[in-house]
Parts: structure tokens; sequence; C-alpha cells
């Protein structure tokens, strides 16, 4: 298992366009975790899965994000017509049951730029 | 409403010297504190932690101290050494928030050699 992965990388896009983010966790983990990091500042919850149900979301999470674990493997993030203001770096972590906090495996993140 | 803030963006230290790096918080129902290190594009890696019945954890060359009454907690790296060279976050999180992290805006740290 080569931990937790995320793609793409980067993602440069238009102003309006949609995009869509992957993250694959480290596979007995059930818990994963999608974080946004903007220039500057710390990570920033965004939303939270146990197996495929998404037990919390944060008010960061406007109504253009959504975000999916349909089989309680990998999962997705959309952002739907982007601003500006999405450009940050988009982190996923996951953690195993009975771990705590301590547990989190983060992805290198996808750097996403809207122009 | 900034929960967590490390307000020195950045730090150098001489090689071999000691480090220490600092953040502050105003939620009291923080009940555990974690460092995690970054490099430049990869995700941050925990480093070490601390519970706020403790007042100091030590893993090799990392101590964490936390001051609950002062809501504050320092990491001290003892000696610094060239690769100890990137961004340190101070990170809390509450019982029962489903280990949802708060996070410092971060601290970048820089040995010289």
């Amino acid at each position: 298992d080569t931990g937790v992965s995320q793609d793409p990388r980067h993602k440069i896009t238009k102003r309006g366009q949609n995009v869509t983010f992957r993250c694959d966790p480290i596979s007995e983990h059930n818990r994963l975790y999608w974080y946004r990091q903007t220039l500057g500042q710390g990570p920033e919850f965004l939303t939270y899965f146990q197996n495929e149900a998404q037990l919390e979301k944060s008010r960061l999470l406007s109504d253009r994000f959504s975000a999916e674990r349909p089989k309680g493997s990998f999962s997705t993030l959309e952002i739907q017509r982007t601003e500006q203001g999405d450009s940050a770096m988009y982190l996923c972590a996951s953690s195993q049951p009975g771990q705590g906090v301590e547990g989190y495996t983060f992805g290198s993140g996808t750097r996403l730029t809207v122009v | 409403d900034q929960q967590v803030k490390q307000n020195s963006p950045s730090l150098s230290v001489q090689e071999g010297r000691i480090s220490i790096l600092n953040c502050d918080y105003t939620n009291s129902m923080f009940d555990y504190f974690l460092w995690y290190k970054k490099y430049p594009a990869e995700g941050p890696t925990f480093l070490i932690s601390i519970s706020s019945i403790k007042d100091k954890n030590e893993d090799g060359r990392f101590t964490v101290f936390l001051n609950k009454s002062a809501k504050h907690l320092s990491l001290h790296i003892v000696p610094s050494q060239p690769g100890d060279s990137a961004v340190y976050f101070c990170a809390a999180s509450a019982q029962d928030s489903n280990y949802q992290l708060i996070w410092g805006a971060g601290t970048k740290l820089i040995i010289k050699p």
C-alpha cells in the first residue's frame, strides 16, 4: 500500500467550470476526510466520511461543493461553477478504526488554481 | 475566529541549537493537541501529540509542552538538524468532534548550517 493517493496533483481551470478530484485512501481505513488549505493558512475541515456515509460537513462546503464515497473506498470532491476563491490545496486524509487523530495519513493534495 | 494560532510565520535557527515553536488556542474544549510537519509538495505528516491530561510528551529530539492555564503549547526540537526545515502546524481536536482537527496557520522553520 502506497499511502493516500490524490489525483490530479495540479488542476488549472477557468472560472465557472466544474472540477472533480479523487482520493484513494489506505485500503483498510474506513474514515476519510477532506480539508482545504489556502495560502498562508492551515488546513480547514470540509467533510468526513465513515465508510460510505458522509457524517459531517463544514459550513465552508457551499452548495457548489459535493463529496461522495460511493463504495466506502475512494472518494470524489466536486466543485461546480468554480470561483477564484476556490483556489487552494485540497487535502484528503484517512484513518482506520480505533485510531485517534494521530492515525491520520494525508495525501499530497490537489492544488487547484482558478483563473 | 481563529481557535488555534501560530503567531510566528517563520523561525530561523542554527543547526545544533534548540528550535522552539509556539501555539496558542482559545477553545477550552480542546483535549488533544498535535504537531504536524509538512515539506513542500507533500501532505502533512504527524510528528508528536499530547493529551490535555499531560503537560509534557517527549519523543526523541521532539518534546511538546502544554500549559492549559495559559492555553499554550510549544514544540521543542533539540538538537535542530537540516532535515527539520519544514512548515510545522499545530492542530487541536475536541472530544466528540469526529476527530476533526482545527489547525494553526503554520510556522516555517529554517535550520541554518
